[in-house]
């Protein structure tokens, strides 16, 4: 069964600290994203990898980092956390068909 | 740039078909429409695939499509629809020449099936 797992699932921040988000998958897959649901939007993604080592911007990067030090992780950082990143935030991994998420970090920024 | 849009929000009757329509703007020849549920959990479900190279259209239970390539449009269909299948509908496009599969999404169909 492919399995992706977030940690934490619920985060309160205060505006300008540092927030991480992690996500781990037992996929063996590759490729692993980092999307963002904001009400009215659907997902969007921010950044995504090809495997160890890489990382590349999706189509809203700004205000995002990310790591991949292995194959089964993949972590996003928020340097300076500000409130319009409040959202839920869903890691995928995936191969040429099919996309499998996590089940979402709901981040607040105050 | 690719681009994928969505009706907002749609009902149904219990046992009733739904169609569910999703149009997309893309350049690439070779490309993905896939459809996922999201549940009331937050939870993401795949639920079916439609390569763009496929003539045929795609099943998969009592999910199908409806592939209209020339008019860049697409259609879920649930047949005998049931309460448990509301949710949220998402429809996403991922063109396949990049080797990364990235999915841009639409905003979403929101679906309610009365008993």
């Amino acid at each position: 069964e492919a399995a992706v797992t977030q940690s934490p699932r619920n985060k309160v921040a205060v505006t300008g600290g540092k927030v991480t988000l992690s996500c781990n998958q037992t996929n063996n897959h590759n490729n692993m994203y980092w999307y963002r649901q904001d009400t009215g939007h659907g997902l969007r993604l921010i950044h995504y990898s090809y495997g160890a080592g890489s990382t590349e911007k999706g189509d809203i990067p700004d205000g995002y980092k990310a790591s991949r030090p292995s194959q089964e992780n993949f972590s996003l950082i928020l340097e300076l956390a500000t409130p319009s990143q409040t959202s839920v935030y869903f890691c995928a991994s995936g191969d040429w068909y099919e996309q499998y998420f996590g089940p979402g970090t709901r981040l607040t920024v105050l | 740039a690719q681009r994928v849009t969505q009706v907002q929000s749609t009902g149904s009757s219990q046992w009733g078909e739904v169609t569910l329509d999703c149009s997309y703007e893309t350049s690439e020849y070779s490309y993905l429409i896939l459809w996922y549920r999201q549940l009331f959990s937050g939870e993401m479900v795949f639920l079916i695939y439609q390569p763009s190279f496929d003539t045929q259209n795609q099943r998969s239970g009592h999910y199908s499509v409806v592939f209209q390539k020339s008019f860049k449009s697409i259609s879920l269909v649930i047949s005998a629809s049931q309460p448990e299948d509301s949710g949220t509908y998402f429809c996403a496009l991922s063109e396949l020449g990049g080797g990364n599969n990235k999915l841009t999404f639409g905003q979403g169909t929101v679906l309610s099936v009365i008993p």
